[in-house]
């Protein structure tokens, strides 16, 4: 079964400093994988997919992922962060190649501490 | 920009009372979903429809129907609120056009939903 796990619960990061969040998947074809993002108190907001083609892919807000599947990985990346960027993040992954719904990771809380 | 609206952002329900969560999406979406966020578990589907009158179960359906009579409003329906529906219903919509598969999943702000 489909299934995304994202093994760090809560980072803190300086701000300024570049960020990782890691986000590994299980599925048998080519994956269809987002990240979104969540700020206290609201919903969602997608900051960038893959679904096929060039495996870095840039999104919103400086954020950028790199698809590899060797490692079965989708790790979320910004080279700075900014005080704003502290919020939950959401990896997923499609159900199917339909796609008409998504499988969540359990998230990551984001800190930036000054 | 596409809108998904959730009319009731906080909700407080007693224990057995029938619940309805009301969902709009403006954009003629095909698809639409239910999710439940909890702490710890992130978000888990309860039911999505791709279609007016046709529904599919997610992984967490027990306890909940749904509704769908237009094509722009999806209702999550707790026939029989318990304490442990206490949480955060998120609504969501998609297009079932070009790649379905590649469309972005947009959702509403959430309704918080408190049984006691």
């Amino acid at each position: 079964a489909q299934s995304v796990t994202q093994p760090d619960i809560h980072i803190t990061v300086s701000e300024g400093a570049s960020l990782e969040l890691r986000c590994n998947y299980s599925y048998g074809a080519t994956p269809y994988l987002f990240w979104y993002v969540q700020s206290p108190g609201q919903g969602l907001q997608l900051l960038l997919k893959y679904f096929s083609g060039d495996t870095l892919v840039q999104g919103i807000k400086g954020f950028e992922a790199e698809f590899k599947r060797s490692q079965s990985s989708f790790n979320l990346r910004k080279p700075s962060v900014h005080w704003s960027d502290a919020a939950e993040y959401f990896c997923a992954v499609a159900r199917n190649q339909a796609g008409t719904a998504l499988i969540f990771g359990k998230g990551t809380t984001l800190s930036v501490s000054s | 920009d596409v809108k998904v609206t959730q009319s009731s952002r906080y909700l407080v329900k007693r224990t057995g009372e029938k619940v309805f969560l009301e969902c709009v999406q403006d954009m003629d979406h095909e698809n639409m979903f239910w999710y439940r966020q909890d702490p710890g578990l992130g978000l888990r589907l309860i039911y999505f429809s791709y279609d007016v009158k046709m529904k599919e179960k997610g992984d967490i359906p027990e306890g909940y129907s749904v509704s769908r009579e237009k094509k722009e409003r999806f209702s999550l329906i707790l026939e029989s609120a318990s304490t442990n529906q206490t949480s955060m219903y998120l609504c969501a919509s998609s297009s079932r056009q070009g790649k379905p598969s590649g469309n972005t999943i947009y959702f509403g702000e959430g309704s918080w939903l408190t049984v006691v």
